[in-house]
């Protein structure tokens, strides 16, 4: 059982350069976050999906997009990189329901000059 | 909107004693979950131990406890019998029982770290 995988796990942009970080977990789980992490902080809700073709925004979403094609795939995309996205996301699932657990992927760390 | 908050940036305890971490929050609402997670070096979240709002009892899990104050809205993690595996960050977290995101709310963190 893989859980949560994402890809890649290190990638380094330049300025104004795009790239899609993917996240696919193998729980059918319905709902799926995408996270950020800036170095000595908590994460912050980038994006999140409650199901296949429902997307909706968290507390930072400028400079990126998701879709949700399926169950299982969340794809984050950037379209120009700018040194703030510099941070490690984590993508994330969960089961619906109340008392359920958020499963995390290992994260990528993003460095972007 | 909740916030979390982390007043301890840093801790260290030596090893086969007790440290707590020190958690606040600030909801109106009455009903939600209290998480910790822990982060060792390799950036994976774990989760150590989860708290519903409406039981008064607090969690345990084996070394980990928390002590759960509703009315002060403080949520501290103690662990008893440090290990050397216990070094990581730590983050406090608040998910809502209600609305459909069921998103988590990190606090900033606290690096524990354990002295042999």
């Amino acid at each position: 059982n893989a859980g949560v995988t994402q890809t890649p796990k290190f990638r380094i942009l330049k300025i104004g350069q795009s790239m899609t970080l993917q996240c696919t977990q193998d729980m059918n789980h319905n709902y799926m976050y995408w996270y950020r992490q800036d170095p000595g902080m908590g994460l912050k809700l980038i994006y999140y999906s409650v199901g296949a073709g429902i997307t909706d925004k968290g507390e930072v979403p400028n400079g990126y997009n998701v879709s949700r094609s399926t169950t299982e795939d969340f794809p984050l995309r950037l379209e120009l990189a700018a040194p703030s996205q510099t941070s490690v996301y984590f993508c994330a699932s969960s089961k619906q329901g109340r008392n359920t657990e958020a499963f995390f992927g290992q994260g990528t760390r993003l460095t972007v000059v | 909107a909740q916030t979390v908050t982390q007043s301890q940036p840093e801790m260290s305890v030596q090893e086969a004693e007790t440290v707590t971490l020190s958690c606040t929050y600030d909801t109106s609402e009455s009903d939600y979950y209290l998480f910790w997670y822990k982060q060792p070096p390799s950036r994976q979240m774990i989760l150590v131990i989860r708290q519903e709002a409406y039981k008064q009892q607090n969690a345990t899990e084996n070394r980990f406890s928390v002590n759960f104050q509703k009315a002060a809205k403080s949520f501290s993690l103690k662990i008893s019998d440090s290990q050397l595996g216990d070094a990581a960050m730590y983050f406090c977290a608040y998910r809502s029982y209600s609305g459909s995101a069921r998103q988590l709310t990190f606090g900033s963190g606290t690096q524990l770290t354990v002295l042999p």
